[in-house]
């Protein structure tokens, strides 16, 4: 258990609809980052919290947004939804995230979108 | 524009035999390395990792070597064990963004009895 906690597991919607995935980092940690994992890809960069901000984006589309709230916990916003944007989400969390720290990121167990 | 890339999708190997999963780059601002290792319906897992003022990392069974100059790591695992079988990744970022990191597409590796 890697203390990262991902709800919901599985989400099934249709187009054009608008989800959201929430992310628990592990206690202690201050940055959160999202990753996009579609059939057989590894996993792409989306978006980088820290203590609140944003401090990085990735490919990430504009139907998609991301917040992270006092608590520390993100949620990921998807809009507009398209087959294409059938993938694994992943939300990762690491402790300081600050320019001296190496980068080791702790994930979560992921949430399977499936847009039909 | 795949700048970590794992070549070999899959790897068979022989529970007790030496497992090497390999990695090559191409940006070389990258200068931290990591291995995850994913079972299905998890997530990823770190294993292992290796700054670039080092070319070889141990901790246990697994070993991380880095080789610059052609910029590429490999992953030794020994003996591999059964418990081994998953998809590993290899991951790089770049010390200072303390951002993304840039992940490979995973080698699948199956230790047969």
């Amino acid at each position: 258990d890697s203390g990262v906690t991902q709800t919901p597991k599985h989400l099934i919607t249709a187009t054009g609809q608008r989800v959201t995935l929430r992310c628990s980092p592990r206690s202690g940690d201050l940055s959160v980052y999202w990753y996009q994992q579609s059939l057989d890809q590894g996993l792409q960069f989306l978006i980088h919290y820290y203590n609140g901000e944003e401090r990085a984006k990735g490919n990430i589309l504009e139907r998609f947004s991301a917040q992270q709230f006092p608590d520390l916990h993100s949620e990921l916003n998807l809009s507009s939804l398209e087959l294409g944007d059938s993938a694994l989400y992943f939300c990762a969390s690491s402790m300081r995230g600050d320019l001296r720290a190496k980068n080791i990121q702790y994930f979560g167990a992921g949430t399977r979108l499936s847009v039909l | 524009d795949q700048q970590v890339k794992q070549n070999s999708p899959s790897l068979s190997v022989q529970e007790g035999r030496i497992s090497i999963l390999n990695c090559d780059y191409t940006n070389s601002m990258f200068d931290y390395f990591l291995w995850y290792k994913k079972y299905p319906a998890e997530g990823p897992t770190f294993l292992i990792s290796i700054s670039s003022i080092k070319d070889k990392n141990e901790d246990g069974r697994f070993t991380v070597f880095l080789n610059k100059s052609a910029k590429h790591l490999s992953l030794h695992i020994v003996p591999s064990q059964p418990g081994d079988s998953a998809v590993y990744f290899c991951a790089a970022s770049v010390t200072g963004t303390a951002s993304k990191l840039t992940f490979g597409t995973g080698t699948r590796l199956q230790v047969t009895l």
